[in-house]
């Protein structure tokens, strides 16, 4: 069974650019979930989607954006990068919904904004 | 609001070392909480995890219990190897609203040396 499949795994933009990061869930879970990881700040939640819709969201500026496809399929997006942007994305997959169910993660996108 | 308070690192041990790490939190009601671990290159593997008090987690030898009185959820290994060596995450998941939110702490790096 394939795992969470995140693309790309590395990617370099500059300031002001904007960047679509991919997420292929587990085959069947139906809840994605995106983190951001930080040396600073480490891992902090950005968004949920369940069966294409929202049903949570981080402390995030505006310029960070998703969404989910009827595949379960999520893409993230973050618009007018900032430096402060360079980070390890996350996505993580599960089955149901619900508070106590395992998150499978994928190996994340690197991005570093110059 | 919720937090996640672990044991700043590294930790190096050497093999067959006894190892604890402390996590506490702040929380309302009842969260679920977990141990994740993160090695090298690789996103997050779910460790262990307990949902109610006085639930104990345990898997590859390692073993957290959920302390309502304490409020905490230390991680302890009797006796770590060298492929112990990663990064470990203490998480809760909030125990309303149905979301697969997970609050993390900032993780501590162990180093096991031969």
């Amino acid at each position: 069974k394939a795992g969470v499949t995140q693309t790309p795994r590395y990617l370099i933009k500059t300031r002001g650019q904007q960047v679509t990061l991919s997420c292929s869930p587990i085959s069947g879970h139906r809840s994605v979930s995106w983190y951001q990881q930080t040396p600073g700040q480490g891992l902090q939640f950005l968004f949920e989607y369940f069966s294409e819709t929202q049903r949570n969201k981080g402390n995030f500026p505006g310029r960070f954006s998703g969404r989910q496809f009827s595949n379960s399929r999520s893409e993230m997006n973050v618009s007018t990068l900032e430096l402060g942007d360079s980070a390890l994305y996350l996505c993580a997959s599960s089955f149901l919904a619900g508070p106590a169910r395992e998150l499978f993660f994928g190996e994340g996108s690197r991005l570093t904004v110059l | 609001g919720n937090s996640v308070t672990q044991m700043e690192g590294p930790v190096t041990l050497s093999e067959e070392a006894f190892l604890t790490i402390n996590c506490t939190y702040t929380a309302t009601g009842y969260p679920s909480l977990f141990w994740y671990v993160q090695y090298p290159g690789e996103g997050l593997q779910l460790l262990l995890k307990a949902t109610k008090a006085d639930d104990k987690g345990s898997n590859k030898g390692f073993e957290a219990t959920y302390r309502k009185e304490t409020t905490s959820f230390h991680l302890e290994k009797g006796s770590v190897q060298v492929s112990d060596s990663a990064v470990y995450f203490c998480a809760l998941s909030p125990a309303q609203g149905g979301s697969e939110k997970l609050v993390f702490g900032k993780g501590t790096k162990l180093t096991v040396n031969p």
